[in-house]
């Protein structure tokens, strides 16, 4: 009964190739994300999709393409892979009322590494 | 502009004492959210706990509770009775409430010792 799933969690490549990284997630939430946590432990946004469709885009490489089939997966697909593309990706989903109190909750990350 | 801060790198806390970790945060939406995560070295990001900017009482979950200073724009975790499985890093976190979008701080390292 996990509530956000990502697969694979870790992904080991090789520069240049072209890799995806899926989520998942039951609980009935309408807005997915993706992050990036680089080796300092910061923790950026890059895309965010609200019903499907995209509301947050960050300046990210064109490389990295997000796709939503439905609102319950959100998957990334990394075209080119380059050594400053590995990190640990994480997947959150949120129920946004617009409020100010939606809770994200996370996936439990895909570590990719580049060699 | 939306910024939180963390300006504790690492900290650390004796078992089963409490511990402060410290975040403040700018943002001009009179509305907001204020969170806090967990990060194990295991790697998940955990929910611990939410306040709203409108919300009179400061929010406690447990041994968590959550030090809101409006006026200061501060929003400290407060942790008691440390356990050794507490022991992770911490990060802060904003959702202003024109947006959807959270702002992270840099997080701050606990580590507890027996």
């Amino acid at each position: 009964d996990t509530a956000v799933s990502q697969t694979p969690k870790y992904l080991v490549t090789q520069m240049g190739n072209d890799k995806s990284i899926k989520c998942e997630q039951n609980l009935g939430h309408d807005t997915m994300y993706w992050y990036k946590q680089d080796s300092k432990k910061f923790l950026k946004i890059m895309f965010s999709y609200n019903n499907k469709e995209l509301i947050i885009n960050e300046t990210v490489p064109n490389r990295f393409s997000p796709k939503s089939p439905d609102k319950a997966h959100l998957n990334l697909h990394i075209n080119s892979l380059e050594l400053g593309d590995s990190a640990v990706y994480f997947c959150a989903s949120s129920d946004s009322s617009g409020s100010g109190t939606d809770t994200q909750y996370f996936g439990p990350g895909t570590r990719l590494t580049v060699l | 502009a939306q910024k939180i801060t963390q300006t504790q790198p690492g900290m650390f806390v004796q078992e089963k004492e409490a511990v402060t970790l410290d975040c403040t945060y700018d943002t001009s939406d009179p509305s907001y959210g204020l969170f806090w995560y967990k990060q194990p070295s295991s790697g998940e990001m955990i929910f611990l706990i939410y306040q709203g900017s409108y919300d009179q009482q400061n929010a406690t979950e447990g041994r968590y509770s959550l030090n809101f200073q409006k006026a200061r724009k501060s929003a400290n975790l407060v942790i008691s009775a440390s356990q050794l499985g507490d022991s992770a890093m911490y990060f802060c976190a904003m959702i202003p409430n024109t947006g959807n979008q959270f702002y992270f701080g840099t997080g701050t390292s606990l580590t507890v010792i027996p």
